[in-house]
């Protein structure tokens, strides 16, 4: 099976600088790669996804980007703010029966005011 | 209607209890999922339903058993649970073929005493 990792596991940054956590996978043949945000005592929300005959994704302040050949994809998000503290989970995916959704390990992510 | 509902959102049972958690949604989601997640770790899956048929079963104890009793609604029953069952459980949906749309419920948290 799928197997990802995600680093890094905490990431404190200032209010304003960027953040970037890079998850890297096994399969091959994964082709949907999804990011998601949980704050405290909240469910994961789906931020932003790539499917992998794309390069990269960007909204607003966020960015994945997926490089097929190396097997890894990267979220950044710029001019962070407190409301972005959260933990993120990777995913990925291959389209067929059971959509089993493979999470990296999750990055827990303190914005400093 | 764009929600997973799950109800209870707290539950709290002793250990020869027998209860039972729901998820409804109206989305025309032909695959549903049960997660459990342990705090700070990213959710595990433990039952995928694609078209009300269990497709994948995660080596989950029998103490656990799901029901998809019709396309919008799945159940987890739970009985005899251990302490070590605490933990919060989410539900998801999506399209069976398609992974965009995969949505989590807000969860229950399950206290087991």
């Amino acid at each position: 099976g799928e197997n990802v990792e995600q680093h890094p596991s905490t990431l404190s940054v200032q209010e304003g600088d960027s953040a970037v956590i890079k998850c890297t996978y096994s399969d091959s043949a994964s082709n949907y790669f999804p990011w998601y945000k949980q704050e405290l005592g909240k469910r994961p929300q789906l931020i932003i996804d790539i499917r992998s005959n794309v390069g990269e994704k960007k909204d607003q302040r966020i960015a994945v980007t997926l490089n097929k050949t190396a097997k890894h994809f990267s979220l950044h998000i710029t001019e962070t703010q407190p409301e972005d503290s959260a933990v993120y989970f990777c995913a990925a995916t291959l389209s067929g029966t059971g959509n089993q959704f493979y999470f990296g390990t999750g990055t827990s992510l303190t914005v400093i005011p | 209607d764009t929600e997973v509902t799950q109800t209870p959102k707290h539950l709290v049972m002793g250990m020869t209890n027998k209860k039972s958690l729901k998820c409804e949604q109206h989305m025309g989601h032909r695959a549903m999922y049960w997660y459990k997640q342990k705090a700070k770790k990213p959710p595990e899956l433990m039952f995928v339903y694609s078209y009300e048929k269990l497709s994948i079963n995660e080596s989950v104890p029998s103490r656990f058993s799901p029901e998809c009793p019709n396309s919008s609604l799945l159940n987890l029953h739970l009985h005899a649970l251990q302490p070590e069952d605490s933990a919060l459980y989410l539900c998801a949906s999506s399209q069976v073929d398609r992974h965009y749309g995969y949505t989590f419920g807000s969860g229950t948290r399950l206290t087991v005493v």
